[in-house]
C-alpha cells in the first residue's frame, strides 16, 4: 500500500545508546516531518524538511539530527539517548506545507530509553 | 509560539450519541484539519476546511471553519463503538511557522457499547 513506512515499529534502547529511525514515502511529496507524541502532549514538531537536502528545526530539536540525502526518505537519529525521549515517534510527509491534503502519516515507532 | 486549545481532553459517551468538540486559537488559521489517531495507529485526516464559515461532512462527521478564523467544530452523530480514538485539530497559517500544521493536544474519545 502506498503511504509512509516507519522503521523499527517498537525498540528500547539503554541511555548514552545511538540510533536511527528510517521514515520512508512512496507518494512523491516534497515536504516531510518528523513528531514526537506524549500522554497530554499532542503531537511536536521535532525536525522537518521542505526537499531533499534540506532539513529545519521544530518546536523540540535538541538531541535529535535529521537528514534527508534521498527525496523519499527522512531520518531521525539520537546520538545520546536519554530516558526524556521515551516516546513514540512519527513520521508524516505532504505535497507542500500542509494544504489540500493534509500530512500523511506513518504507524509510528516506539522507543523506550531505560 | 501559536497553540491551539482543544476541549475536552476526553470524554465518555453511551453508543448513540452525538458528540461535539472544538479547537479554539488566538491566532487566525488559513485551514483547519481535523484528524483521527486510532490506538497504536498513526493519525488519519478526516476533514479539511479551508474558507471561513465553511461547513463539511464526511459520513457522520461534520465539521466546521469559525468564522473569525480562530476556531473549529467537530460534531460526531450517532457514535458507534469505531470511534473511539484520538481527535487531533489542527491549524496552519502560511504566514507563519514556515507553513507547518500546528496540532491540538487531542481529544480523547471513548464509546461505552
Amino acid at each position: 500500500n502506498a503511504g509512509v513506512t516507519q522503521t523499527p515499529k517498537f525498540r528500547v534502547l539503554k541511555t548514552g545508546q545511538s540510533m536511527t529511525l528510517l521514515c520512508a514515502q512512496d507518494m512523491n511529496h516534497e515536504y516531510m516531518y518528523w513528531y514526537r507524541q506524549d500522554p497530554g502532549m499532542g503531537l511536536r514538531l521535532i525536525h522537518y524538511s521542505v526537499g531533499e537536502g534540506t532539513t529545519a528545526k521544530g518546536e523540540v530539536p535538541d538531541g535529535y539530527n535529521v537528514s534527508r540525502l534521498k527525496k523519499q526518505n527522512f531520518l531521525l537519529g539520537l546520538e545520546s539517548a536519554a530516558p526524556s525521549q521515551t516516546s513514540v515517534y512519527f513520521c508524516a510527509s505532504s505535497y507542500g506545507p500542509g494544504a489540500l491534503n493534509g500530512y500523511t502519516f506513518g504507524s509510528g515507532t516506539r522507543l523506550t530509553v531505560v | 509560539g501559536q497553540q491551539l486549545n482543544q476541549s475536552p481532553q476526553s470524554m465518555f459517551i453511551q453508543e448513540g450519541e452525538d458528540v461535539s468538540m472544538n479547537c479554539t486559537s488566538s491566532s487566525i488559521f488559513n485551514t483547519w484539519l481535523w484528524y483521527k489517531q486510532d490506538p497504536g495507529e498513526g493519525p488519519v485526516l478526516l476533514i479539511a476546511l479551508y474558507k471561513a464559515g465553511e461547513l463539511t461532512s464526511n459520513g457522520r462527521l461534520t465539521a466546521q471553519f469559525g468564522i473569525t478564523r480562530k476556531d473549529s467544530f467537530l460534531n460526531i452523530s450517532a457514535s458507534i463503538p469505531s470511534d473511539v480514538g484520538i481527535y487531533f485539530c489542527a491549524g496552519l497559517n502560511y504566514g507563519g511557522s514556515q507553513g507547518n500544521l500546528i496540532f491540538g493536544k487531542g481529544t480523547k474519545l471513548s464509546v461505552k457499547p
